[in-house]
């Protein structure tokens, strides 16, 4: 099942432009978090936010999420070329199992 | 850092084949888990793992089983492949427990699988 779905599926910006992106889940959850994979490679864990939080930073990425809403996003300020990757949110379901989205492609042009 | 490893890269096996996924992590994680990840559908979680010897299926395990007798080491095994079973195959691996990374899950490199 695909609980988190991400939008939009793809997204290009200029480099120095904020890119954001937005996820919907259906349930109610622990916790939200956000990885980032390159092309061909594993996924890295960015963020995680609670969900009795709701905004996060860590550098420059901001998440904020709303419970109401059943929605995230997931703000890069200021992005670089380097940034260029797929997106994923991914929520927390029993047991501690992930359930991914499908995910957002980022594309920064230098 | 924590280290996810799997075994290999990239393989290239036949229909009809039984194929073993390997995949170690050096964290002393309980749980580990198996996706696969295959272009517009995301990653989705073939088996996973709260202990040794302890396994659960996620959303698409048919055509596959897992092994987990030691804590560090869970193995992905495909009793015989099959052409859709060309995937790349993610290894992770996450410890259960409270705090800010206590959820946090982390992946292996991933494994290019093409079967032919």
């Amino acid at each position: 099942s695909q609980q988190g779905e991400e939008d939009p599926q793809a997204l290009s910006i200029q480099e120095g432009e904020n890119a954001t992106m937005n996820c919907s889940y259906k349930t109610s959850i622990n916790n939200l978090q956000w990885y980032r994979q390159n092309s061909g490679r594993g996924l890295v864990h960015l963020i995680l936010i609670r969900s009795n939080e709701r905004e996060k930073h860590s550098g420059r990425l901001r998440v904020t999420l709303d419970t109401s809403k059943k929605s995230s996003s997931l703000l890069i300020t200021a992005s670089r070329a380097a940034d260029t990757a797929s997106y994923f949110c991914a929520t927390v379901e029993y047991g501690n199992k992930l359930v991914f989205g499908a995910g957002t492609i980022l594309r920064v042009k230098s | 850092d924590v280290k996810v490893t799997q075994s290999s890269r990239y393989l290239v096996k036949r229909t009809g084949e039984k194929v073993f996924l390997e995949c170690v992590q050096d964290m002393d994680h309980e749980n580990m888990f198996w996706y696969r990840q295959d272009p517009g559908l995301g990653l989705r979680l073939i088996y996973f793992s709260y202990d040794v010897k302890m396994k659960e299926k996620g959303d698409i395990p048919e055509g596959y089983s897992v092994s987990r007798e030691k804590k560090e080491r869970f193995s992905l095994i495909l009793e015989s492949a099959s052409t859709n079973q060309t995937s790349m195959y993610l290894c992770a691996s996450s410890f259960t427990g409270q705090g800010y990374l206590g959820n946090t899950i982390y992946f292996g490199e991933g494994s290019w699988l093409t079967v032919v």
